[in-house]
């Protein structure tokens, strides 16, 4: 079956570094990837997502990043704030279920220290 | 900013009684989700709702399970017997068209005693 996972469970990074969150996934029909920040007692928040025909795509401050030959996804932070640290998530659907399901991966714990 | 909103924040019940949870998507979108995350592990999907019906579940979302949007803002989740193995934390999601963006609640947690 599909499954979407991250390779660190926890991270743990110096104000003002970058952050490197990476995810490894098995479903090669996938058409999204997405990236979801999870704060302590809220829902996930949508960060950015990649469509499957594209490596690269940037936002403020973010950079998600696509290798489909190792079915590998990261999600690079610049500039890590104390208010980068939570949850993240990252998950996957397919186009043609808009009204459908995201697969979530288990979750990396970035911890960013003053 | 328009946000999902979900009630209630936190419900603690005995095994074998009903719960609903209720859930305000943004007001525009058409497409409404449950997820639930059992605490310290993933989220995962129940159920996806659009143009009044369910559009695809899990295994997870069985006979036990339904939605319901009984008016034009509210979308709920009924439990009809709740098992010790349902206290989790319950999303309400929702996007809009053309957008796989989901915008969830902040979660009801329920407790199963």
């Amino acid at each position: 079956g599909e499954s979407v996972g991250l390779h660190l469970p926890t991270l743990s990074v110096q104000e003002g570094d970058n952050s490197i969150i990476n995810c490894a996934y098995s479903n090669s029909a996938s058409d999204y990837f997405i990236w979801y920040k999870q704060e302590s007692g809220k829902g996930p928040q949508f960060i950015i997502d990649i469509r499957s025909n594209m490596d690269k795509r940037q936002g403020q401050r973010v950079t998600v990043l696509l290798n489909k030959t190792v079915k590998h996804l990261s999600l690079q932070i610049a500039a890590t704030q104390p208010g980068d640290s939570a949850v993240y998530f990252c998950a996957e659907r397919r186009s043609d279920t808009n009204a459908g399901k995201s697969t979530f991966g288990d979750g990396t714990t970035l911890t960013v220290k003053p | 900013e328009p946000e999902v909103t979900q009630t209630p924040s936190h419900q603690v019940t005995q095994m074998g009684q009903e719960v609903i949870l209720r859930c305000v998507p943004i007001s525009n979108h058409l497409y409404f989700y449950w997820y639930r995350q059992i605490l310290g592990q993933k989220v995962e999907f129940l159920v996806s709702f659009y143009n009044n019906e369910i559009s695809e579940k899990s295994e997870i979302f069985d006979d036990q399970f339904s939605v319901e949007r009984p008016d034009g803002s509210n979308f709920t989740l009924k439990i009809r017997s709740t098992k010790l193995e349902d206290s989790a934390m319950y999303f309400c999601a929702s996007s809009g068209r053309g957008t796989g963006e989901l915008f969830f609640g902040e979660g009801s947690r329920l407790t199963v005693l």
